[in-house]
């Protein structure tokens, strides 16, 4: 099974709402992702979590918050977003983080509108 | 820093075989990627080849380093109509990162 899940498939949001993402991986990975991806872009890494704690932030702004409650969960709550911010976002877990010479999984994604 | 480039359009006949390029700077690489998008779907990893491999074969799918040129080629057999994607290139990078190309996508025509 290499499958990650993400939850909602599909957001709609008002600029004033709270609302979140959430992935899950059952493969025992310790290393997962959120990357961004917009029309026609190759993904953009937004954070990377590696046994549960926050290794890399590629300087997103606070309006995204991620979060690992568990090694098989994370999530990203989002609060006062901008039109700017609809695109694809990305789940992904490995074995460990990249470097170490592991493959990474993706998730279908969630497709964000902001409006 | 690191880039990985690679062609964005590429037309192939159905049944041809099809050969998507891609080059990378980061000499200290330790995977290589190739990912498959198709339209409104996430990513799904196609296949993977460690930097000190040559080649890698994988039922229709074929993968070519070369390392001295950082050259990375991915060899599609028997092109079908369900091939049409865009293909990330993609390459581990030191710091726990993947860098992907642009994306190439790939026109099957009937």
């Amino acid at each position: 099974d290499t499958e990650v899940t993400q939850t909602p498939k599909h957001l709609v949001m008002g600029m004033t709402n709270k609302k979140s993402l959430k992935c899950e991986q059952h493969m025992g990975h310790r290393a997962m992702y959120w990357y961004k991806q917009k029309a026609k872009k190759p993904p953009e890494l937004m954070f990377v979590y590696s046994y549960e704690k926050l290794s890399i932030n590629e300087s997103v702004p606070s309006r995204f918050s991620p979060e690992c409650p568990n090694s098989s969960l994370l999530n990203l709550h989002l609060h006062a977003l901008q039109p700017e911010d609809s695109a694809l976002y990305l789940c992904a877990s490995s074995q460990e983080t990249a470097d170490s010479g592991n493959t990474i999984y993706f998730g279908e994604g969630s497709w964000l509108t902001v409006v | 820093g690191e880039d990985v480039e690679q062609s964005l359009f590429l037309s192939v006949r159905e049944g041809d075989s099809s050969v998507i390029n891609c080059t990378y700077t980061d000499s200290s690489s330790t995977y290589l990627y190739w990912y498959k998008q198709e339209p409104g779907a996430g990513l799904q990893l196609l296949t993977y080849i460690f930097s000190n491999m040559d080649m890698k074969q994988d039922q229709r799918l074929t993968v070519l380093l070369n390392k001295k040129d950082k050259h990375l080629s991915l060899r599609i057999a028997d092109t079908q109509t369900g091939d049409s994607a865009i293909y990330f290139c993609a390459e581990s990078s030191r710091d726990d990162k993947i860098i992907f190309g642009k994306g190439t996508r790939l026109h099957i025509l009937p």
